[in-house]
């Protein structure tokens, strides 16, 4: 079956550090997303991508970097993690910008000391 | 400032009674609207939508109704059963917006047996 995965599934690191947070899905789905949830504020898009090459900022993108040189995969790095990052991420994925359904990764818990 | 708001961090109900779950909007723009439900340790899933030119949407026991004058809908789930007990999120998109999703910050619904 078709999926998406997220690892690590959880992470403790120090303040900073760089961190890279992995997304990979196997449905060929052009749009990708990345999520923070924290209590309160729901998910939060931090970054997102339409295609190969393609990478846009969402809401709170300061301090995250995202790359997409294969469909399957965008990685979420965290360049020097701080405690303000300490959350739980959510990749997502989509076949297109049409109104259809976000499949939603299980999430990666990161803590940062 | 959030354009989705659930203004119910928490919800408790009785097993076989109606859950009501609210959520407001700001953006005049938003024409598709849907619900998530996430359970812990999981991402979230995707449970029903509805379009702006509909004021209702039934999906079993779950009922999405829409009041775009009151910039206002909300989820009803008749008769709540144990397992429906979980974090629910609201979230808006506009097309002129390549149907980018805004989540509200959830409202954890506890059935009780």
């Amino acid at each position: 079956d078709a999926e998406i995965t997220q690892s690590p599934r959880h992470k403790i690191t120090e303040t900073g550090r760089q961190v890279t947070l992995a997304c990979h899905q196997t449905w060929n789905h052009n749009n990708m997303f990345w999520y923070r949830q924290d209590l309160g504020h729901g998910l939060r898009l931090i970054h997102y991508s339409y295609g190969v090459q393609d990478t846009n900022k969402g809401e709170v993108s300061d301090g995250y970097s995202v790359s997409r040189s294969n469909t399957e995969d965008l990685p979420l790095t965290l360049e020097s993690a701080a405690s303000s990052q300490t959350s739980v991420y959510f990749c997502a994925s989509r076949v297109d910008r049409g109104t259809g359904e976000l499949f939603f990764g299980e999430g990666s818990r990161l803590t940062v000391l | 400032d959030q354009q989705v708001k659930q203004n119910s961090p928490s919800l408790s109900v009785q097993e076989g009674r109606i859950s009501i779950l609210n959520c407001d909007y700001t953006n005049s723009m938003f024409d598709y609207f849907l619900w998530y439900k996430k359970y812990p340790a999981e991402g979230p899933t995707f449970l029903i939508s509805i379009s702006s030119i509909k004021d209702k949407n039934e999906d079993g026991r779950f009922t999405v109704f829409l009041n775009k004058s009151a910039k206002h809908l909300s989820l009803h789930i008749v008769p709540s059963q144990p397992g429906d007990s979980a974090v629910y999120f609201c979230a808006a998109s506009a097309h002129n917006a390549g149907n980018m999703l805004t989540f509200g910050g959830g409202t954890r619904l506890m059935v009780k047996p």
